[in-house]
């Protein structure tokens, strides 16, 4: 096991169009977390999981925003519509008690 | 609401002098209060948690809940000690996890 992976590393794309990220979390972890990190910012929390339940979504995470962990293993968040606003790293941690291990994070930029 | 704060955006110190990274929060209940770095080209990673009292890698931090401060100290810096270091803090209930960080305070040590 070599952690939680997140994939793409890296994506472009144009205004208006739509992305997917997965976050594959360490084996086990029942509790798995999505955060946003702009420029000069700490991370920010938006959504988490509890095996598949989603338990709580931050304000942040607008309409466009939906985050879905299915049968409790790997996630998917995906962006509809995107904004240059959206620009940012997301980042994926997973847990299975006091300590959040993070991924490498995926970087959007939006054009 | 939960707030975490880092004054120092940036701090340099020399090899071998003390370094404290400031963090203070604000939380109306008993948080848990950790520190996370990444260092260059890495993930972000738990240093300690405040709960667990250790000292990691050289450094301590202890939680003042009168002055609502976590401060992060090393009484002798080392080089590879310079990174990124993020103070964050959870609640309780069902929020227990959800990580509000600070904005990070980048730390040089100088040779």
């Amino acid at each position: 096991d070599t952690g939680v992976s997140q994939n793409p590393r890296h994506k472009i794309t144009k205004r208006g169009q739509n992305v997917t990220f997965r976050c594959d979390p360490i084996s086990e972890h029942n509790r798995l977390y999505w955060y946003r990190q702009t420029l000069g910012q700490g991370p920010e929390f938006l959504t988490y999981f509890q095996n598949e339940a989603q338990l709580e979504k931050s304000r942040l995470l607008s309409d466009r925003f939906s985050a879905e962990r299915p049968k409790g293993s790997f996630s998917t968040l995906e962006i509809q519509r995107t904004e240059q606003g959206d620009s940012a790293m997301y980042l994926c941690a997973s847990s299975s008690a006091h300590t959040q291990y993070f991924g490498p994070g995926t970087r959007l930029t939006v054009l | 609401a939960q707030r975490v704060t880092q004054p120092e955006k940036l701090l340099s110190v020399f090899k071998g002098a003390p370094v404290e990274l400031k963090c203070n929060y604000s939380y109306s209940g008993s948080p848990e209060l950790f520190w996370y770095v990444q260092y260059s080209r890495q993930r972000l990673q738990l240093l300690l948690r405040h709960i667990s009292r250790e000292s990691i890698k050289g450094f301590t931090a202890d939680l003042n809940k009168g002055e609502t401060s976590f401060h992060l100290k090393k009484p002798f810096a080392q080089e590879e000690d310079s990174a990124m270091y993020y103070c964050a803090l959870t609640g309780g209930g069902t929020s227990y996890g959800k990580l509000t960080f600070g904005q990070g305070t980048i730390l040089t040590v100088h040779p």
